[in-house]
């Protein structure tokens, strides 16, 4: 298995702009999340998915933000329009839930809003 | 103050040194992870526990329910084992992030 794939692994784009994020989960893993990494803030979760159904949107920061998952081997998380203060490393991991299993992250988006 | 501490926040260590790090939480969990995260950027999960002890060649976690704290130990430290590490706590569906330990080894 390749792993969790992410793309792009580069995004710049200005202010205002559409951005889409995709993720690949790993073949068999029925959870899906979807993380930012800032240097002010750390890792946090977005949104987490469990068998394609978004379980948990909570920590999506506003309405310009939404992730979908329209079946178990893909995901997007989408932002617009986007803002310089969304610049930040998106991180996707899976894993099979209910079992003692870790996480598998992707490699990441590094987004620059300009 | 936040829901997950780690300590120390940076550490240097001498190649072949025992290393520990220490994750405090306050909130129930489900689990905790450790997370390592390369200068390039990647994470890696290294650990999911929620009790007792795990070993992964040289990398040992701990965890204390009752005392809600987990150590992460590294024996015989190695310049490779250079990176951020990072402790994270689950409960329900949510999940949070300490601020990581960033550990540097020495050749």
């Amino acid at each position: 298995d390749a792993g969790v794939i992410q793309s792009p692994r580069h995004e710049v784009t200005e202010m205002g702009q559409e951005v889409t994020l995709r993720c690949k989960p790993i073949s068999g893993h029925n959870s899906l999340f979807w993380y930012r990494q800032t240097m002010m803030r750390g890792l946090e979760l977005l949104i987490y998915f469990n068998n394609n159904v978004p379980i948990d949107d909570s920590g999506m920061p506003e309405d310009r933000f939404s992730a979908k998952m329209p079946n178990a081997s893909f995901s997007t998380l989408k932002i617009q329009p986007s803002e310089p203060r969304d610049s930040a490393v998106y991180f996707c991991a899976s894993s099979l839930a209910g079992g003692d299993y870790g996480y598998t992250f992707g490699s990441g988006t590094r987004l620059t809003v300009v | 103050k936040n829901e997950v501490e780690q300590s120390p926040q940076n550490l240097t260590a001498q190649e072949g040194e025992f290393i520990t790090i220490n994750c405090s939480y306050s909130v129930g969990i489900s689990a905790l992870h450790w997370l390592q995260q390369h200068p390039g950027g990647g994470i890696v999960s290294l650990f999911m526990l929620s009790s007792g002890k795990k070993k992964h060649g040289r990398l040992i976690a701990t965890i204390n329910i009752q005392e809600k704290h987990s150590s992460l130990h590294i024996t015989a430290s190695h310049p490779r084992d250079s990176a951020v590490y990072i402790c994270a706590v689950s409960m329900n569906n949510d999940m949070r992030f300490g601020a990581g330990t960033r550990l540097t080894v020495k050749p």
